[in-house]
């Protein structure tokens, strides 16, 4: 069964403090893994769009990677307004659609 | 930009009502989709249309059913609303035949079932 799992579960940190995210899958043969934004009570923003092991996109202080069976979400010096909950994706199963993980929930204090 | 609207933010209905959950999307895509979100559970697909007049089941569509009679609205019935429909619900679109593509969605619906 395809799967998504991210790592942790709950992330606090310290302004300014660089950190990483975790997303794990088990599909082969992977159409695009997606990173998505979600802030309370909001749907969903699309961040990034990675296809191929080595790749690599960055907005800002994010910038996401890409292996062959993980993805790192990477933060660098962030702030406070980068407190959310970080998603990731792919397409997969018996019907090809997407999949999601759980989410990560960043706290970054001031 | 993509403009995925869900027609209300926060819904209050009672058990056994008819409830429609209302989206629009402003791109011209042909795929659209419903999907509640639950602590703990993530996200779940309920049904999704990859053009007007179809429809297809997700994992969830027990208590659900959809109507696409346009291309740019996708709507979401509860038939006789239930406490475990309470949920937020969210609507996504996703640019015509390209699989790979990213989803885009609304900013969803919490709905309340009393």
């Amino acid at each position: 069964e395809d799967q998504v799992t991210q790592s942790p579960e709950a992330l606090r940190l310290q302004e300014g403090e660089s950190s990483s995210l975790n997303c794990s899958y088990t599909v082969s043969g992977l159409r695009g893994l997606f990173w998505y934004r979600q802030d309370p009570g909001k749907g969903p923003e699309f961040l990034f769009t990675l296809y191929s092991a080595g790749e690599e996109k960055e907005k800002e202080r994010l910038k996401a990677t890409l292996t062959k069976k993980e993805s790192f979400l990477h933060i660098t010096a962030p702030k406070p307004e980068d407190s959310a909950t970080y998603l990731c994706a792919y397409y997969g199963g018996s019907q090809g659609n997407l999949i999601f993980g759980k989410g990560t929930k960043l706290s970054v204090k001031p | 930009d993509v403009k995925v609207t869900q027609s209300s933010r926060y819904l209050v209905k009672r058990t056994g009502e008819k409830v429609f959950l209302e989206c629009v999307q402003d791109m011209d895509h042909e795929n659209m989709f419903w999907y509640r979100q639950d602590p703990g559970l993530g996200l779940r697909l309920i049904y999704f249309s990859y053009d007007v007049k179809m429809k297809e089941k997700g994992d969830i569509p027990e208590g659900y059913s959809v109507s696409r009679e346009k291309k740019e609205r996708f709507s979401l019935i509860l038939e006789s609303a239930s406490t475990n429909q309470t949920s937020m619900y969210l609507c996504a679109s996703r640019t015509p035949g390209q699989a790979n593509q990213p989803q885009h969605f609304g900013d969803g619906t919490r709905l309340s079932i009393l």
